[in-house]
């Protein structure tokens, strides 16, 4: 157990559907991250959250769309995808990401997405 | 940009071989370095890093990497593999000053025959 959780662990969607993924952390920490890991592939970073804040948004495409309510909660929603975003999606939380050091990061188990 | 290498997509191994997995990053700051490790079906866990000080490190389970600056890699290395190190291993990077920023390497998938 991480302490992060992430539902739901597997999710087949159709393009033109519109679903959500969930990210909770019980760590304490205050910046949240959302990763894409596709095979053979580096995991990519997607978006970056530091007190509920986005301070990175990593080039994604606009049908990807994060929601930070609070600093224990992530949100990825998904809106009209493509079979290319197909992938394992993980989220990961830190100690607060912007002092310039550096604080680990714990990974979520991730969701396997597949966009038909 | 920086980015990291890892050269193996796949190796193969038996039970008490010696492992030696390659990273290599593109980056001429200076750097954090991490090994992390994906068990199937569980969630990425960090294997080691390396901050500062001593290049050799040690990690859990018997791992170890070395950071050679010069050549710009961070290679993970056992001496003797177990059927329970099978995974998949990523190499990752962070740049001093660039706060939490990860930069991940492919991974490498490590199967270990009994």
């Amino acid at each position: 157990e991480t302490g992060v959780t992430q539902t739901p662990r597997h999710l087949v969607m159709g393009m033109t559907n519109k679903k959500s993924l969930k990210c909770e952390q019980h760590l304490g920490h205050n910046a949240m991250y959302w990763y894409k890991q596709s095979a053979k592939k580096p995991l990519e970073l997607m978006f970056v959250y530091n007190f509920k804040e986005q301070t990175e948004n990593n080039s994604v495409p606009s049908r990807f769309s994060p929601e930070c309510p609070n600093s224990s909660h992530l949100f990825l929603h998904l809106h009209t995808l493509q079979p290319e975003d197909s992938a394992l999606y993980l989220c990961a939380s830190s100690q607060d990401g912007t002092s310039g050091g550096y604080n680990e990061q714990f990974f979520g188990p991730g969701t396997r997405l597949t966009v038909l | 940009a920086q980015s990291v290498s890892q050269h193996n997509h796949h190796v193969i191994l038996s039970e008490a071989a010696s492992l030696e997995l390659g990273c290599n990053y593109s980056y001429g700051g200076t750097v954090n370095l991490f090994w992390y490790v994906q068990y199937p079906g569980q969630h990425l866990q960090l294997l080691l890093k390396y901050f500062s000080g001593d290049p050799l490190v040690k990690g859990i389970k018997g791992f170890e990497a070395e950071f050679i600056k010069s050549k710009f890699s961070f290679n993970l290395r056992k001496p003797s593999v177990q059927w329970s190190d099978t995974a998949e291993y990523f190499c990752a990077v962070n740049a001093v000053g660039g706060y939490n920023k990860l930069i991940f390497g492919a991974g490498t998938r490590l199967a270990v025959h009994p």
